[in-house]
């Protein structure tokens, strides 16, 4: 069964600092990996996805993640942290059973911004 | 265009109520997802359909049903609430015969179970 393994649940960084968010996952076949955010009192917004096109894929907001096969890592960076960015960040990864397609969540992480 | 849009926002009911939430996908978007959030389960999937009819479904009781209309808008249905039934209830939309299509997701249905 795939799964999605992020550790922590909360980082903190300062506005203009580096942003990374890890991410490791399990999959018996290639998978299908996404990161999304979800900002308070709101649904989950779609940042980026890895479909094995390419191992570094830019998304919106000027978020990037690289698929490392190696590792089984899809972390998410942000070269430079801005207060807009304070949000809740979900990595994961698809699990398909015919036509069907269902996202198999990390626990998320809570990123503060500090001034 | 138009996003998912979930009715209600907000819900309260009461233990042994039933309630049903609404879901309207994307234009042109023919499958639809369920997922609970909570902050000790996290996201989980409750079920999908596509053509008004259930694709997969996830390991929830089977007070949790849904259906789908023919304008591919989908219903939720939970009977005899429970106050572990709280949660954010998050409706997604995708498009068949794109490779990859990733879920769109609307706002949720906050219910709150008394």
């Amino acid at each position: 069964a795939q799964s999605v393994t992020q550790l922590g649940s909360h980082v903190s960084v300062s506005e203009g600092a580096l942003v990374l968010l890890r991410c490791n996952y399990s999959s018996s076949v290639p998978p299908y990996l996404f990161w999304y955010v979800q900002y308070p009192n709101q649904g989950l917004q779609l940042l980026l996805k890895y479909t094995s096109a390419a191992t570094l894929v830019k998304g919106i907001n000027g978020f990037e993640a690289e698929f490392k096969k190696s590792e089984t890592s899809f972390h998410l960076t942000k070269p430079s942290a801005h207060m807009s960015d304070a949000a809740e960040y979900f990595c994961a990864v698809s699990d398909r059973l015919g036509g069907s397609e269902k996202l198999v969540f990390g626990k998320g992480m809570k990123l503060t911004v500090n001034p | 265009k138009a996003g998912v849009t979930q009715t209600p926002r907000y819900l309260i009911k009461t233990r042994g109520q039933q309630v049903t939430l609404s879901c309207s996908p994307i234009s042109g978007h023919r499958s639809v997802s369920w997922y609970q959030q909570t902050p000790g389960q996290g996201l989980q999937f409750l079920f999908e359909y596509f053509s008004e009819t259930q694709r997969n479904k996830g390991n929830f009781p089977g007070r949790f049903s849904g259906r789908q209309f023919s304008n591919s808008r989908s219903e939720m249905n939970v009977s005899t609430l429970e106050l572990g039934d709280s949660a954010l209830y998050l409706c997604a939309s995708r498009r068949e015969g794109v490779r990859v299509s990733p879920l769109h997701f609307g706002n949720g249905t906050r219910l709150t179970v008394t």
